[in-house]
């Protein structure tokens, strides 16, 4: 049974430019969390979806930003016209229902030059 | 809204034992859970508490009081691969996601 799997491990963008972050979660689960880690810093919650819904979105900036997790295919996290301040590590978890525990993937490494 | 607390570091000698405390203030509680991430790793899941009481896996235990709204991961015999930084996380209620402390940089020395 496969972790949570993040693609890609890193990712460089030029300001200006979209970030597509994959995530796709443990067999079975269809929970899906999405956090942003500066160094040094905890993980700051941004989005929770379940299969085609949105269920909280409270951390998620109001612009650029938007996610998805449709009824095929992994949960997409899509940063458009990045800035400097993007660049972060963006983990996605996953669990099975909404009060059990919660499973990271390896996260994304977002670099903006 | 959620707020939790914990230390930012904590040093102790290889085959000691450590606790780091999590204080936590919720609207609601739906358990404290507990996370150890080594530098450029993924958060990994350690410990769940619902409940008052000790939770025991191997070397680590959890502990938590919900009328103090604490608990605290102890770990034993410590080795120079649990230097990480852990954090504690609640779930204020039940359609919630998780969230987390700033997290306690453990730094283990010979």
């Amino acid at each position: 049974n496969a972790g949570v799997m993040q693609n890609p491990r890193h990712l460089v963008r030029r300001r200006g430019q979209e970030a597509r972050l994959r995530c796709s979660p443990m067999k079975g689960h269809s929970h899906v969390y999405w956090y942003r880690q500066l160094p040094e810093e905890g993980l700051k919650f941004m989005v929770y979806l379940q299969k085609e819904n949105i269920i909280d979105e409270s951390g998620m900036p109001k612009e650029r930003f938007s996610a998805e997790f449709p009824k095929e295919g992994p949960s997409i996290l899509r940063i458009q016209q990045v800035v400097r301040g993007d660049s972060a590590a963006y983990f996605c978890a996953s669990s099975r229902s909404k009060n059990t525990e919660a499973f990271f993937g390896q996260g994304t490494r977002l670099t903006v030059v | 809204g959620q707020s939790l607390e914990q230390p930012s570091e904590v040093t102790a000698v290889e085959g000691a034992i450590v606790q780091i405390n999590c204080t936590y203030q919720t609207s609601g509680f739906y358990g404290l859970s507990w996370y150890q991430q080594h530098d450029g790793g993924a958060p990994t899941f350690l410990s769940y508490n619902a409940l008052d009481g000790l939770e025991e896996t191997g070397r680590f235990s959890s502990f938590l009081s919900r009328s103090d709204s604490y608990g605290y991961l102890l770990l034993q015999e410590l080795q120079m691969k649990d230097s990480a930084s852990y954090f504690c996380a609640v779930r204020d209620k039940g359609n919630t996601p998780l969230v987390f402390g700033k997290g306690t940089r453990l730094s283990v020395i010979a």
